[in-house]
């Protein structure tokens, strides 16, 4: 059964400051999502990972994959309060569409 | 192009009632998918479609029923409602997932109170 930890769970930063948003998950994959989702709305999709050293870049945020650890990473740098909301990992089941996600990281960035 | 819409916005029911809720998209994509979400828990996948006339389970498919006779629209059906099910029902699209053209996109939501 494919299992998928996020870490940490909530995450207070100061802005200016860098952060990282761990995925870890139990069985293979290559194929891993991050999505964005501000309080009371819909998921926004950030990016979309297909390969294992896959690395993607949108303004402040980055995402990266290691299939071999079974991780990806989603790192703030120099937060700003815009960045304020909860993101989620999701993984693939191998050759399927399912995907599973992550429970979420709540990050608010303040001051 | 009004991408994904879902309807209704709200509802109540009480318990035993059955009710559809409604997905469409106009992007003519290909995958389709109803997730459900609850506090502290994520999301979760309730079923999903790769085209019309095929669909399969997802994590938590007990208590639902889809179909998918179009491109566009996927409904979810709850047979007979159960305070279990109150949530927040997402329905989500895209090119087929692993295509290099793929992105998800969400709809709005629908909150869902079983009384």
């Amino acid at each position: 059964e494919l299992k998928v930890e996020q870490n940490p769970l909530f995450l207070s930063m100061q802005e200016g400051k860098n952060y990282t948003i761990y995925c870890n998950y139990s069985t293979t994959s290559d194929r891993l999502y991050w999505y964005r989702q501000d309080p009371g709305k819909s998921l926004e999709s950030l990016f979309v990972l297909l390969s294992n050293g896959a690395v993607k870049q949108e303004g402040r945020l980055m995402a990266s994959l290691d299939t071999k650890a079974r991780l990806s990473t989603l790192h703030i740098t120099a937060a700003v309060h815009d960045l304020s909301a909860t993101y989620f990992c999701a993984v693939a089941y191998p050759n399927t569409d399912k995907l599973i996600f992550g429970t979420g990281t709540r990050l608010q960035v303040f001051p | 192009n009004a991408g994904v819409t879902q309807t209704p916005k709200f509802q109540v029911l009480k318990t035993g009632q059955s009710m559809t809720l409604q997905c469409a998209q106009d992007m003519n994509h290909e995958y389709m998918s109803w997730y459900r979400q609850d506090p502290g828990m994520g999301l979760r996948l309730i079923h999903y479609s790769v085209g019309a006339g095929i669909t399969d389970q997802g994590e938590v498919p007990n208590g639902y029923n889809v179909s998918r006779s179009t491109t566009e629209d996927f409904p979810l059906r709850l047979l007979s409602a159960a305070p279990s099910q109150t949530s927040v029902y997402f329905c989500a699209s895209s090119y087929v997932l692993g295509s290099a053209q793929e992105t998800q996109y969400f709809g709005p939501g629908t909150r869902l109170l079983v009384l």
